[in-house]
Parts: C-alpha cells; structure tokens; sequence
C-alpha cells in the first residue's frame, strides 16, 4: 500500500517568509510524528499526535513552529517568519498504535528538504 | 524525559568484519528499542527493534542486545557488506505510556570493499 507522504519534497525560501510543510500519513494510522534533521545530524523531535489527544508539542523549537492535523489524518507542519537556521530536512512518520501487543514501528516519509536562504 | 546516547558517531570496517553500535538510555521505563537504518538521501527504516522483556533478538545478520540493568543495548552486524553502509540510529521509548521515540545522534557506518 501506499507509503507516507510528504509536500513539497523541496522549498527554499527568503528569510523572513512563513512556510507550511505538509505530511499524508498511512491510512489507518493513529499517530503521526514530525522530526527535523540537520545535515548530519541525529533526528530532532519537534511534535507527535496520538487519536485525539493534545498533540506532544514539547519538541517545538520556538514559538515560529506550528502543527495541526485535521481529521486524524494529514498534517501541516508551519514555520513563521523562517530563519536561516530552520533549514534542514523535516521529516514525518506515523504509526499505528493500540494494545500491549502492537509495537511501536514510525513509517518515515520522504522528507521536505527546506533551505531558507 | 528520554536520553538516548549512541556510540561511536563513525566507523569504518572491512568488508566481511563485524560492526557494533552501542547506545545508553536514561529512562528506566523505557520498554521499546528499535533500530533505523537510512541509506543516503532516504527515509529511516526500521531494521530491527527489542522489547524490555527478552535481552537478545537476531535476524540474519544483524542482532540486538539489552542490558536493562545498565540501561544500554547494542547493535551487532555481522559479515558486513557494501549495502551495510548507511547512517543507523537508535532509539528508545516507554510505549506503555506514549510512543513518541527519543533517537541517538547516528552512527555513519562505512564499509570498505
């Protein structure tokens, strides 16, 4: 089946300008997971929805970065007034998760390579 | 929360020798181990994952260990290959509470032909 999804797979942008990343989970899965890594970097936990709890925010950067989810599925990740050091890949992953029986197994999207020039 | 350390950041071995990546946590709660593999310009995939209540977990050439007393585990790969050469990391989480995953910072694994 169909495999995580990411758009754009590629966005530069000016300094200063607001973007919005957007994330197409796998169908059926509950959870969905942002993540930022910077070149040759270790992955960065920015933000994690589960069903319809409060989204995890503790990772969040800054108060620049946003996300929301819409119907328990896809996922925009924004970032306000975007600094240099925003760029990076940002990368989605869901899951699907329930039970003392299911492990815990996040499918990665391709990424969003963002360059903020 | 969730400190995960993992070790060395790069390591280089001949095609055919084994390669081990250590990583230490700092959650005693933590119940779930999975191991990532991302090859250059892809996404991370899960190679292998470990569970708090068995301490050895093996598929083909690659294995894992737990040592929940000392709150570290391991990633054994044996007979390396080219196509081993990628970044791994490793990462802990306490499902039975949240899933969110706490990675390491990535070993670059090369190996030479």
């Amino acid at each position: 089946g169909a495999g995580v999804s990411q758009s754009p797979s590629n966005k530069v942008t000016e300094k200063g300008k607001d973007v919005e990343l957007r994330c197409d989970p796998i169908s059926g899965h509950t959870a969905l997971y942002w993540y930022r890594q910077s070149l040759g970097q270790g992955l960065e936990f920015l933000i994690y929805f589960q069903g319809n709890s409060a989204p995890d925010k503790s990772g969040l950067p800054s108060d620049r970065f946003s996300a929301e989810r819409t119907g328990g599925s896809v996922s925009t990740l924004t970032i306000q007034r975007t600094q240099q050091e925003d760029s990076a890949v940002y990368l989605c992953a869901s899951s699907l998760v329930g039970g003392r029986d299911f492990y815990n197994e996040q499918f990665f999207g391709p990424g969003t390579r963002l360059t903020v020039l | 929360g969730e400190n995960v350390e993992q070790h060395p950041s790069t390591l280089s071995v001949q095609e055919g020798d084994s390669a081990v990546i250590k990583c230490t946590y700092s959650d005693s709660a933590s119940n779930y181990f999975p191991w990532y593999k991302q090859e250059l310009g892809k996404r991370p995939q899960l190679i292998i994952d470990i569970r708090s209540n068995v301490g050895e977990k093996k598929d083909q050439r690659i294995a894992v260990t737990l040592n929940k007393t000392a709150k570290h585990f391991s990633l054994h790969i044996t007979e390396t290959q080219p196509e081993d050469s990628a970044v791994y990391f490793c990462a802990a989480s306490n499902w039975s509470n949240d899933y969110k995953l706490s990675f390491g910072a990535g070993t670059t694994v090369t190996v030479r032909a």
